[in-house]
């Protein structure tokens, strides 16, 4: 099933642990994009890509890390997780505004 | 800076009324505008968008909105609601070109419960 794929659904982390979001997508786009999205205050961009090499911060990038090797992976790195990256996160990806969201990343830091 | 404001965060209809979901933007120049569903648990689904021409754009699930350029809007309308359409409304606007091509700026979201 073509799409934006994202692992996994649900984590808790402790505070100072890291991890990866992974998102893959199997439409050939070139632009990618990783939201979040808190109650209440719709969703705020962290970083985008618009190749496989080129990636650029957003709105909220601090306490974030990524990487585009390929077209097709867009991971989201969380370095030493603090309570305020408690969120839904959501990878998407385009071509001229035609975004495919994936279904989402639920953390929670505590 | 772009911005999208969504001035009602919760809505209630009964079923088979009409609904109008608000959208105000903020942007310089002519912007591109969608409106996006998420139901529970769900990414976001994309139910129109406007980039030029005609104001009036035609969705997916029977939803229109209206582009109106002199009051900086685009609300999301139907004409008679079912209860499938519960769930978070999300506005956003887009950039025309440049460096900021394809990014989103959401609006706070709207969430609309549908009674039977």
């Amino acid at each position: 099933n073509a799409g934006v794929t994202q692992t996994p659904k649900f984590r808790i982390l402790k505070i100072g642990q890291s991890m990866t979001l992974q998102c893959t997508q199997d439409m050939n786009h070139n632009y990618m994009y990783w939201y979040r999205q808190d109650p209440g205050m719709g969703l705020k961009l962290i970083y985008y890509s618009v190749g496989a090499g080129i990636t650029d911060k957003g709105e909220v990038p601090n306490g974030y890390n990524v990487s585009r090797s390929t077209t097709e992976d867009f991971p989201l790195r969380l370095e030493l997780a603090a309570p305020s990256q408690t969120s839904v996160y959501f990878c998407a990806s385009g071509v001229d505004y035609g975004y495919t969201f994936g279904s989402g990343t639920r953390l929670t830091v505590v | 800076a772009q911005s999208v404001t969504q001035p009602d965060i919760h809505i209630t209809v009964s079923e088979g009324a009409s609904l109008e979901l608000r959208c105000n933007y903020s942007y310089g120049a002519t912007p591109y505008l969608f409106w996006y569903v998420q139901s529970p648990g769900q990414g976001l689904q994309l139910l129109l968008k406007y980039f030029s021409g005609d104001t009036l754009v035609q969705g997916i699930k029977g939803f229109e909105a209206e582009f109106k350029r002199s009051q900086s809007s685009f609300n999301l309308r139907k004409p008679s609601v079912h209860w499938s359409d519960a769930a978070e409304y999300f506005c956003a606007v887009g950039y025309l070109a440049g460096t900021s091509y394809g990014k989103l700026t959401f609006g706070q979201g709207t969430i609309l419960t549908v009674h039977p």
